[in-house]
């Protein structure tokens, strides 16, 4: 089945406990994409990858890293959680060159950083 | 920043009418519009995708208008039913992959 897993769904962490999120997909899709949503503000492209090694920031990338090593996963990075990147975060796929292309969203991670 | 707006906030329609959400869209060219359907603590769904040399598309109940003039797009779901009860997420496609959303629309259809 085609899909995008995230892991965890639900986190609890602490101010500056260092926490990474996983996103895997088995498309072989070049370009992934981390959103954030947060209530009134819709959908926020955090950082996006065309391909491995190839990544660039989207519209809100301050407090987060990103890496691309392999094809299939994009990990997100929080080296210092604070309390306003509480949210709930979506990892995304799709082909990339000549779309535009259909995006496949992951079922979501639920961040709370006390 | 690119902004796309989705001017309801929340719908409410009564079960069988048609159901029309408004997308409007930043002046780029070529424009690709995408509509996603979420469900609450989901990943968006996608439904459609729009091109402005498209006036119109449709998927079973499902139709989308382009309207280049007015730079909206309309998104009709027609003999509504409490299963079509949901968020709708209109995306403009600005190259490369780059999906920039609006804050969507909560449809209620209401039995």
């Amino acid at each position: 089945e085609a899909q995008v897993t995230q892991n965890p769904r639900y986190l609890i962490t602490v101010t500056g406990k260092k926490l990474t999120v996983t996103c895997s997909q088995n498309m072989n899709h070049e370009y992934m994409s981390w959103y954030r949503q947060d209530p009134g503000l819709g959908l926020r492209q955090i950082y996006y990858s065309m391909n491995v090694e190839v990544t660039d920031k989207g519209d809100v990338p301050e407090g987060y890293k990103v890496s691309r090593k392999e094809k299939r996963n994009f990990p997100l990075i929080l080296e210092s959680p604070s309390p306003n990147q509480t949210s709930l975060y979506f990892c995304a796929s799709s082909y990339y060159g000549t779309g535009p292309y259909e995006q496949y969203f992951g079922p979501g991670t639920r961040l709370t950083v006390t | 920043s690119q902004k796309i707006e989705q001017n309801s906030e929340a719908l409410n329609i009564q079960e069988g009418k048609t159901a029309t959400l408004t997308c409007n869209y930043t002046n780029y060219s070529p424009a690709y519009l995408q509509w996603y359907r979420q469900d609450p603590g989901r990943g968006p769904v996608f439904l459609l995708l729009i091109r402005e040399n498209e006036k119109e598309k449709r998927k079973e109940r499902l139709k989308v208008t382009f309207d280049t003039t007015l730079k909206q797009s309309l998104f009709h779901i027609t003999a509504s039913q409490p299963a079509d009860s949901a968020t709708y997420l209109c995306a403009q496609d600005f190259g490369n992959e780059k999906l920039t959303f609006g804050t969507g629309t909560r449809l209620t259809i209401i039995p």
